[in-house]
């Protein structure tokens, strides 16, 4: 079945950098990519996602990237702050028939 | 305000004895969702309701059992609790399927001695 898979596991940066979360696939009929945001704390949250028909959304800082022939995926969030500290988890579904296949998530730290 | 609850949040149980995890939720979501989370694992399915009296079984349901009698709650089950049952639980919600947002609860803290 699919699989999700995401790098780095964990990332620490300082306060106003850049910063680039990835993500990759396994099975090439996934159609849909939620991704969700926990931050420390606190209950999970959807941020952004993107459909296979489509190779970039983009909202307020973050910019979601997505190749289909290689199935991968890229997060990138500009000027971090402090509040983006977090686990961000990358996550993927055949359809809306399916369950969502989630990553082991990736723990960013922004240090102020 | 839309929200998804969970009782309760922190459990301490014995091995062997039974554990109730609660979860409501008051947007009129039609699907519910239980899962475990383990370090380095992400978010592992246990079960998925479509509605009352129907639900699914995810990636892990083994050990598990669940129950939808109202559309608004949906509860997990472990009969006879197991030390490696030990996690953090979370219920979520969404409108209909996999492509709607899914809105969680704050989580339960599992441990079972």
């Amino acid at each position: 079945g699919e699989q999700v898979e995401q790098l780095p596991s964990s990332l620490i940066v300082q306060e106003g950098a850049s910063v680039l979360i990835n993500c990759s696939y396994t099975d090439s009929a996934s159609v849909y990519f939620p991704w969700y945001k926990q931050e420390p704390g606190k209950r999970l949250q959807f941020i952004i996602d993107i459909r296979s028909n489509m190779e970039r959304k983009q909202t307020q800082r973050l910019t979601l990237l997505f190749d289909k022939k290689t199935k991968h995926l890229s997060l990138h969030i500009t000027a971090t702050q402090p509040g983006d500290s977090a686990i961000y988890f990358c996550s993927a579904s055949l359809d809306s028939n399916y369950q969502l296949i989630w990553g082991s998530g990736t723990k960013l730290i922004i240090k102020p | 305000d839309m929200k998804v609850t969970q009782m309760p949040r922190y459990l301490i149980k014995r091995m062997g004895e039974n554990v109730l995890l609660e979860c409501g939720q008051d947007m009129s979501h039609e699907t519910m969702y239980w899962y475990r989370q383990d370090p380095g694992l992400g978010l592992q399915l246990i079960y998925i309701s479509y509605d009352v009296d129907s639900n699914s079984e995810g990636d892990i349901p083994k050990g598990y059992r669940v129950s939808r009698k109202k559309r608004e709650h949906f509860s997990l089950i472990l009969d006879s609790a197991k030390t490696n049952q030990t996690s953090v639980y979370f219920c979520a919600s969404s409108l209909e399927g996999a492509e709607d947002t899914q809105y969680f609860g704050p989580g339960t803290r599992l441990l079972v001695l």
